[in-house]
């Protein structure tokens, strides 16, 4: 089975803080993928890749930014964390058609 | 417990019942389409898909039906057990595009 790894499931953050999220992923897809989910919002994109050093912005992609410097590992960036980047983050790769996710990582900003 | 749930419409079940989680989705050219599952403290798991030149599609104890003509998608689980309790949501594709999800449904499934 496919299986994507989010290196932390719970974080603390301060305000103003870089934030880095990162993700792996063993079965050699070529799209990864970012979402932060919100009651009441659901899944919203933030930014995706469909190759190394490719990305693309997504539906939310303000206050983010991302790295993808090899195939397996697909980094989110919160340049300066602010209170309404408080989420949970969830990442997720594919070859094609099905996503499989992580387990997210729960982010509270302070 | 994680508050994804919270907002959410939820149903409702008697263990043993079957559950129906309805879903309208947004783009007529969409041509793919998901349920995912997800519980508590999880990401989301896939359950079933079913593609746009299919209506409906068996998995073991669940069951996709697409109606194009509505944009329309419904999962059926059958003999509801409480492990089947979590969040569902219905996601759309077109093409090679991204997935779009949707809201979410929280189905609570009573001993």
């Amino acid at each position: 089975d496919v299986k994507v790894t989010q290196s932390s499931r719970y974080l603390v953050k301060r305000t103003g803080e870089k934030v880095f999220l990162e993700c792996v992923q063993d079965m050699d897809h070529e799209n990864m993928f970012w979402y932060r989910q919100d009651p009441g919002l659901g899944l919203r994109l933030i930014y995706f890749s469909y190759d190394v050093k490719m990305k693309e912005k997504g539906d939310i992609p303000e206050g983010y930014s991302v790295s993808r410097e090899k195939k397996e590992r697909f980094s989110l960036i919160l340049e300066s964390a602010s209170t309404n980047q408080t989420s949970m983050y969830l990442c997720a790769s594919s070859l094609g058609d099905g996503y499989t996710f992580g387990s997210g990582t729960r982010l509270t900003v302070v | 417990g994680e508050s994804v749930g919270l907002h959410l419409p939820t149903l409702s079940v008697q263990e043993g019942d079957n559950s129906i989680i309805n879903c309208a989705y947004s783009n007529s050219a969409s041509d793919y389409f998901i349920w995912y599952k997800q519980e508590s403290g999880k990401g989301p798991q896939f359950i079933i898909d079913i593609r746009s030149n299919m209506d409906k599609r068996q998995g073991q104890r669940v069951t996709v039906l697409l109606n194009k003509t509505v944009k329309h998608l419904s999962l059926q689980i059958a003999a509801t057990q409480p492990g089947d309790s979590a969040v569902y949501f219905c996601a759309e594709m077109q093409g090679y595009s991204t997935l779009t999800f949707g809201k979410g449904t929280m189905l609570l499934v009573s001993p």
